[in-house]
């Protein structure tokens, strides 16, 4: 079935480092992507999305882009921030009826002074 | 301010003591959803909601009911809750599908505790 596989937490970094946590899917169509991120005691926030293969997502310095051949969505940033620290969650949908996110399991970043 | 709001934030309770976890968006949405979240599974979708009246199981509605009778509200209701119903629960909404790039809007979250 549909699936979003992310990269295991918890990602330790010292601010100022460059992030990268990866995200690939298993998907028997052409879904939309999406970066969701929460912050410790809050809801989910949409970080960014794409909706069509070779888009890129980009909001608050996070870049991904939709690659349709490796079927990856992974998120960049090139200078981490302590304020960055939360949970990521790569998730994808499908056009059609069904409105339904399907996510990864997430990614835990901790961003040090 | 455009939210959604959940209540409780926190429960703990009994098995079999019957509850409801309230949902409300004030953007006048067409689509609702509820999600769970547990360690290391992410969040699956326990029901949706794509306008009044209108409601369809996600992929683990099982020991859940909703109801959709107002736009801006869809309860979660547990009528007989269990232990391994113990987790995080979110309300999400939606003007337009998630599928055509519709941001979901989350709300705070719901920790419920099933002993």
């Amino acid at each position: 079935g549909d699936s979003v596989t992310q990269m295991e937490g918890p990602v330790t970094l010292s601010e100022e480092a460059f992030l990268t946590i990866n995200c690939t899917y298993t998907a028997t169509g052409y879904p939309s992507l999406f970066w969701y991120v929460q912050y410790p005691g809050e809801g989910l926030q949409l970080l960014l999305k794409a909706t069509k293969a070779d888009d890129k997502g980009s909001n608050k310095g996070f870049e991904a882009t939709y690659r349709k051949e490796t079927t990856s969505f992974h998120l960049e940033k090139g200078s981490v921030q302590v304020s960055d620290s939360a949970v990521y969650f790569c998730a994808l949908a499908f056009s059609g009826g069904y409105n339904k996110l399907i996510f990864g399991a997430g990614t835990r970043l901790a961003v040090h002074p | 301010e455009a939210q959604v709001t959940q209540n409780p934030r926190y429960l703990i309770t009994v098995t079999g003591k019957k509850l409801t976890v309230t949902c409300s968006q004030n953007m006048n949405h067409e689509y609702m959803s509820w999600y769970r979240q547990d360690p290391g599974l992410g969040l699956r979708q326990i029901y949706y909601s794509m306008n009044v009246e209108v409601t369809d199981k996600g992929d683990v509605p099982e020991g859940y009911k909703v109801s959709r009778k107002e736009k801006r509200n869809f309860p979660l209701i547990l009528e007989s809750p269990s232990p391994n119903q113990t987790s995080l629960y979110f309300c999400a909404s939606s003007q337009g599908l998630a599928g055509r790039g519709d941001t979901q809007y989350f709300g705070p979250g719901t920790r419920l505790t099933v002993l």
